[in-house]
Parts: structure tokens; sequence; C-alpha cells
């Protein structure tokens, strides 16, 4: 089965520094790849995702590559806001057809003023 | 607002209660997940309804019991549970067939089993 690990518990950044949030997964055969963020009370929301097509993916602030050579995926947030603080999952999707995810641990992101 | 509702946001009970929890969705979506999420561990799947059929059930001990009238309605049915099924239960929906991993969660019932 696909175990999906991150790297590190919790992340402490400065406001308005880059933050790079990495994840590593098993199953070579993996799919899909999605960053979720899940702020305190709140459940999770996705935020971006990225296929084994592609090695790059950008959106709002947030810019996802995928190197599927050693099976590691990053999350990086460009001038990280207080409101960027959460916990961050990433989590690894089979083309099955449905959504069955597996996810990693989660990451806390804390960003100081 | 994500579009799914959970219902009790917290819930405490005993060992011998049986409760449900309820989870609706309001965005048309065609499946519908349950999802514990315990302290330091990964969210786990635990049933998996897609056009309001159970497609996926790993395993979960027969105390926890689902329920999908219909597409917009999941219900978690639980009885004579034990203190570590204590957690934070996610309800998510998506559409089968869009965006695979595109769910959309709720904010979650925390449970606590005394």
């Amino acid at each position: 089965g696909e175990s999906v690990g991150l790297h590190l518990p919790t992340l402490s950044v400065q406001e308005g520094d880059n933050s790079i949030i990495n994840c590593a997964y098993s199953n070579s055969a993996s799919d899909y790849f999605i960053w979720y963020k899940q702020e305190s009370g709140k459940g999770p929301q996705f935020i971006i995702d990225i296929r084994s097509n592609m090695d790059k993916r950008q959106g709002q602030r947030v810019t996802v590559l995928l190197n599927k050579t050693v099976k590691h995926l990053s999350l990086q947030i460009a001038a990280t806001q207080p409101g960027d603080s959460a916990v961050y999952f990433c989590a690894v999707s089979p083309n099955s057809g449905y959504s069955t995810l597996t996810f990693g641990k989660g990451t806390m992101l804390l960003v100081s003023p | 607002e994500t579009g799914v509702t959970q219902t009790p946001r917290h819930l405490v009970m005993g060992m011998t209660n049986k409760k449900s929890l309820k989870c609706e969705q309001h965005l048309g979506h065609n499946a519908m997940y349950w999802y514990k999420q315990s302290a330091k561990k990964p969210l786990e799947l635990m049933f998996v309804y897609s056009l309001e059929e159970r497609v996926e059930n790993n395993s979960v001990p027969s105390r926890f019991s689902p329920e999908c009238p219909n597409s917009s309605h999941l219900f978690l049915h639980l009885h004579t549970l034990q203190p570590e099924d204590s957690a934070l239960y996610l309800c998510a929906s998506s559409q089968v067939g869009g965006n695979t991993g595109e769910l959309f969660f709720g904010e979650g019932s925390r449970l606590t089993v005394l």
C-alpha cells in the first residue's frame, strides 16, 4: 500500500518569508497529489493539486513541485502571512476514479509577525 | 463555509451510549466519506459512499455503522464505543468523475468517549 510521510512536524517562519513544506510518498505508481490546509477548529481545505504528468504547478502564492524520481512532493508558500498558520497535509491518490486518498501526518506552520 | 455541515460539533458519550453523527452536503456531489482524525496520526478513511452505495469500508469496527439515505446526507451511528475512539470525525464529499482529490470537508464532530 501507499505510505505518505512529512519531513517536519513543525515549521516556524517569519512573516514575509517563503515557506517550504516537504512530503515523501512510497508508491511510484501514484498519479495524483494534493495539498490540504487545516486551520484550528476547521476541516481540511483543498489548496492545490498536481498530476504525475507534471513537475510544477502554481496557484496564488503557492507552488507545488513533484519529483517522481525520488518520490518527493513540496509545497512552497511565497510571502508567508500570519493567516497561513495552519497544519498542512499532503495526500496521494491512485488513479482509481474514487477519492481514496492516503494522507500524511501534517506539518504545522507557525508564522510569527 | 465549505458546503458540508456536520452536527453535532462536539459530543461526549459513555461507553454504553448510542449516538449518531450527521453530515449534510449542499454541493450536489455524488460521493460522501467519513474520516477519523486522531492526534498525531494521519487522516484515516472509514467509509466511502458513491451514488448512495457503500463502495469502501476500511475494516472499521462494527461499533461504527454508517448510513447514507440519499446523496446529500450521511450518518455515522455509534454504539458501545471505546475511549480510544475519541477523535475528530470528519465528513467529506466529492464529485466522482471530477477532480478526484478535491474533497470538501466539514468542520468535524469532536467525539469524547468516557
